[in-house]
């Protein structure tokens, strides 16, 4: 079956713009992530769904950002009055929540979106 | 607070020398520990974890809790082994993940 997918792969955005970037995880997972990694450096966790509930959001690095999933399903990760500073690959990651051998709980990863901040 | 440490940016060996890709922890309570793989233009994607105690490619590592470290090991490096590898825990297994910086791991010929 398909993996996660994420949209657009490549994003330039001058500084102040809003963006949006596009998350379908696998079908019937239940858990979503997102994670940012900037140049360098390890993916760091952003915020967490369960279904439509947003759980965890204590990555965010400000106001500016903000992520939904209204059906469960397919996420959005908004960031407005883009910076400098944004310029990463955002990872998007889904997992089931079946407990069963070998791939319960894996969070299986997205291509990435690169997001560049002129 | 949570944080994993890589203290190597590159490793770089010959085909066939045995590999370790050191990685130490931080973590106040048990957590999970996991190596993820990303290859040449690939996602990132699961090697193992330590609850698993599997050999994945030829690869283990093993979870010292006395000294906060979980090394990736491999008796003998092939090429195909090239990739970017990161060390990664979560409090348990299906929440969020804290990475390390990676370490990229190139096999000569």
């Amino acid at each position: 079956g398909a993996g996660v997918s994420q949209s657009p792969r490549y994003k330039v955005a001058k500084r102040g713009q809003d963006v949006a970037l596009r998350c379908d995880p696998i079908s019937g997972h239940v858990s979503l992530f997102w994670y940012q990694q900037a140049l360098g450096q390890g993916p760091e966790f952003l915020t967490y769904f369960q279904n439509e509930a947003q759980l965890d959001k204590s990555g965010l690095p400000s106001d500016r950002f903000f992520a939904e999933r209204p059906e469960g399903s397919v996420s959005t990760l908004k960031i407005q009055r883009t910076q400098q500073e944004d310029s990463a690959v955002y990872l998007c990651a889904s997992s089931s929540l079946l407990i069963s051998r070998g791939s319960s709980y894996e969070q299986y990863f997205g291509p990435g979106t690169r997001l560049t901040v002129t | 607070a949570q944080r994993v440490t890589q203290p190597e940016k590159l490793l770089s060996v010959f085909k066939g020398a045995p590999v370790e890709l050191k990685c130490n922890y931080s973590y106040s309570g048990s957590p999970e520990l996991f190596w993820y793989v990303q290859y040449s233009r690939q996602r990132l994607q699961l090697l193992l974890r330590h609850i698993s105690r599997e050999s994945i490619k030829g690869f283990t590592a093993d979870l010292n809790k006395g000294e906060t470290s979980f090394h990736l090991k491999k008796p003998f490096a092939q090429e195909e082994d090239s990739a970017m590898y990161y060390c990664a825990l979560s409090r348990e297994y299906g929440n969020k993940l804290v990475f390390g910086a990676g370490t990229i791991l190139r096999v000569k010929s």
